[in-house]
């Protein structure tokens, strides 16, 4: 069974840089497939923040794309967000989830994210 | 590249059926037979109910049914029960290795 988990600060200052970690379990990220990160502000939808695939590739929203880095770290079968100069409207629930051709099949629970000071 | 556009609310009595819209561009919904639909419930993860605009994957209800005209995509649910009642959303591949989501649908069972 294919499971991710979030996990990293839950407030952080404005400014400063939000950064996740979702670690896979029951399949490796090396093996293929995309590995996304997607947010969902409080009581509004969902936004796709960007992907990595297993080659290292990265795709970002280009709407986020100057403040945004995904890696992958394949020797710990985790991926990771960075999120730089945040405001109080980047705070939001974050999902890390998986993405083999079309449709996000996997999911984290997801961790919520708040900027303030 | 700008959120697919989605009804804000949709409501229906048990038994009865209800549609969806999701409405793109050419761009992204028109180009590429690769809509997905999520189903969340409150405080939950999403979880993917469609993908490739029509194809269920498995354990989900085959009331749930997807399609695509044009620029707009859409999800009908059958046979609506109360455990339908959550959020609905669409997310379709935008090119480039793109992709943006809808803004979300409340489905609310009467």
């Amino acid at each position: 069974q294919v499971q991710l988990q979030e996990s990293g600060p839950g407030l952080v200052k404005p400014s400063e840089t939000l950064s996740l970690t979702c670690a896979v379990s029951g399949y490796s990220i090396s093996s293929g497939y995309y590995w996304g990160w997607i947010r969902q502000p409080p009581g509004k939808g969902l936004e796709w923040i960007g992907n990595f695939y297993q080659s290292g590739s990265t795709y970002y929203n280009p709407s986020l794309k100057s403040r945004v880095t995904i890696s992958g770290d394949t020797s710990n079968n985790q991926f990771s967000l960075n999120l730089s100069s945040v405001t109080a409207a980047d705070t939001a629930v974050y999902y890390c989830a998986r993405l083999p051709v079309s449709g996000f099949d996997y999911w984290g629970q997801g961790t919520l994210v708040t900027v303030s000071s | 590249q700008s959120a697919l556009t989605q009804p804000a609310s949709v409501s229906g009595s048990p038994g009865q059926s209800i549609t969806i819209s999701c409405t793109g561009t050419s761009s992204d919904v028109g180009s590429y037979n690769l809509v997905s639909w999520y189903q969340q419930h409150p405080g939950k993860a999403p979880k993917l109910i469609i993908y490739e605009g029509s194809k269920r994957p498995s354990g989900v209800s085959n009331r749930f049914s997807g399609s695509k005209s044009g620029n707009t995509a859409s999800l009908t649910i059958s046979g609506l029960q109360a455990e339908d009642e959550a959020d609905y959303s669409c997310c379709s591949y935008a090119g480039n290795s793109i992709w943006v989501f809808g803004g979300g649908t409340k489905l609310t069972v009467l």
